[in-house]
This record gives structure tokens, sequence and C-alpha cells, in this order.
């Protein structure tokens, strides 16, 4: 089977940008995590979902970031306007009922 | 709230030789313990996992880890340590009835020949 696929891997843009990131998580499981991962604070949790909705979004840092989740399959990290100190490793991760979560390879986001 | 402690912030051992990476977590009840791997450019890799039951858990690639409540620990250990074994690796804690985890900041290990 194949696990959660996150594209693009890598993003540089210029400051201001709006950037869009996207998970498919793993077929079947119904929680869906966006983490955020840095040398400074580690691995962060931003948001999750639970059957598409929203559950949890107090580790979004501020009003430039959104998540949505349209339907099972497909959810996106947005970031607008884009600011240097959003360069991270972004990962999305996927669980069923609450179990083991499994993580995608990551975007690393550079923002210039 | 939870919280979780990895001790150790890299570790260096010898090929062949033994491991036991460190965590303390801190919980009022029994908590879903995990111990993931992430290789450099790659995601979090689930190594094991902690529910219920047995407090010997094994893993893939060979690890191991053991849940002890009285010490709050899930120390994860290796008989044998391969090169390819090199990464940095997370300890999390969950619960029952909320899905999020905390992870601990992570321990780095390397091996040498």
């Amino acid at each position: 089977d194949a696990g959660v696929i996150q594209s693009p891997r890598h993003e540089v843009t210029e400051m201001g940008q709006e950037v869009t990131l996207r998970c498919k998580p793993i077929s079947g499981h119904d929680y869906l995590f966006w983490y955020r991962q840095t040398m400074m604070r580690g691995l962060e949790l931003l948001i999750y979902f639970n059957n598409n909705v929203p559950i949890d979004d107090s580790g979004m840092p501020e009003d430039r970031f959104s998540a949505k989740m349209p339907n099972a399959s497909f959810s996106t990290l947005k970031i607008q306007p884009s600011e240097p100190r959003d360069s991270a490793v972004y990962f999305c991760a996927s669980s069923l009922g609450g179990g083991a979560q499994h993580f995608g390879d990551g975007t690393r986001l550079s923002i210039l | 709230a939870q919280s979780v402690t990895q001790p150790d912030i890299h570790i260096t051992v010898s090929e062949g030789a033994s491991l036991e990476l460190r965590c303390n977590y801190s919980y009022g009840a029994t908590p879903y313990l995990f111990w993931y791997v992430q290789s450099p450019g790659q995601g979090l890799q689930l190594l094991l996992k902690y529910f219920s039951g047995d407090t010997l858990v094994q893993g893939i690639k060979g690890f191991e880890a053991e849940f002890k409540r009285s010490q709050s620990s899930f120390n994860l250990r290796k008989p044998s340590v391969h090169w390819s074994d090199a990464a940095e690796y997370f300890c999390a804690v969950g619960r029952r009835g909320n899905e999020k985890l905390t992870f601990g900041t992570g321990t780095r290990l390397t091996i040498i020949p």
C-alpha cells in the first residue's frame, strides 16, 4: 500500500508569495496531522483533522497559515503571505482511529 | 499536560555494540508510547508502539522497548547496531481518547566502524 504522499518535496519561493503544500493520507485513515520541524523548535503539531473536520488548530502559528481537507484523500496547508521564518520541513501524517501515525517524507520549504 | 524527555541529544556507538536510548514521560494515566526513526531527508518511520499488555515490545529492524511504569520510562534497545541504524530517534507519548502525540526532542545516533 502507498504511504502518505506529500508534494512538492522541495519548495523555494520568495517572501510574500503564497505557498501551498499538499498531502494524500493513507487510504482508509480517518485522522490527518500537519507538523512543522525546525532545528530550533523540533517537531510541532500545527493542526489535525478527523473525518475531514479540523479538530485542533491551536498549533497554527498565525493567521497566515490555513489548512483544509476537502475530502478524505486530500489536504492542503497554505501560507499566505510567506515569510523567511516559515522555512522548515513540513510533514503530513495520518492514522486510523487515533492509533500510530504514519508520516510522509515531508516538504522542505525555503522562503528567501 | 503530557511531556516527553529524551535526555541524550547525541549518542555514538561502535558497530556491533549494544544500544539503549532513553525516554522518560510525564503523564497521569497509562500512556500510549511510540518510538520513531528519522533518516536524513525522510519522514518519521514507526519502529514500535505500546498501548497495553506485555511491557516488552518488539519492533522492526531488531529494536525493542520496555515500558516501566514505576520509572516512567520507555527505553529503546538493540543488541547489536548496524551502520544503517545511524539516524535520529524520537520518542512520543499519547493517550486514549486524544489523538495528539507529544514528541521528545530526539536523540541523534552516530555509528562508528
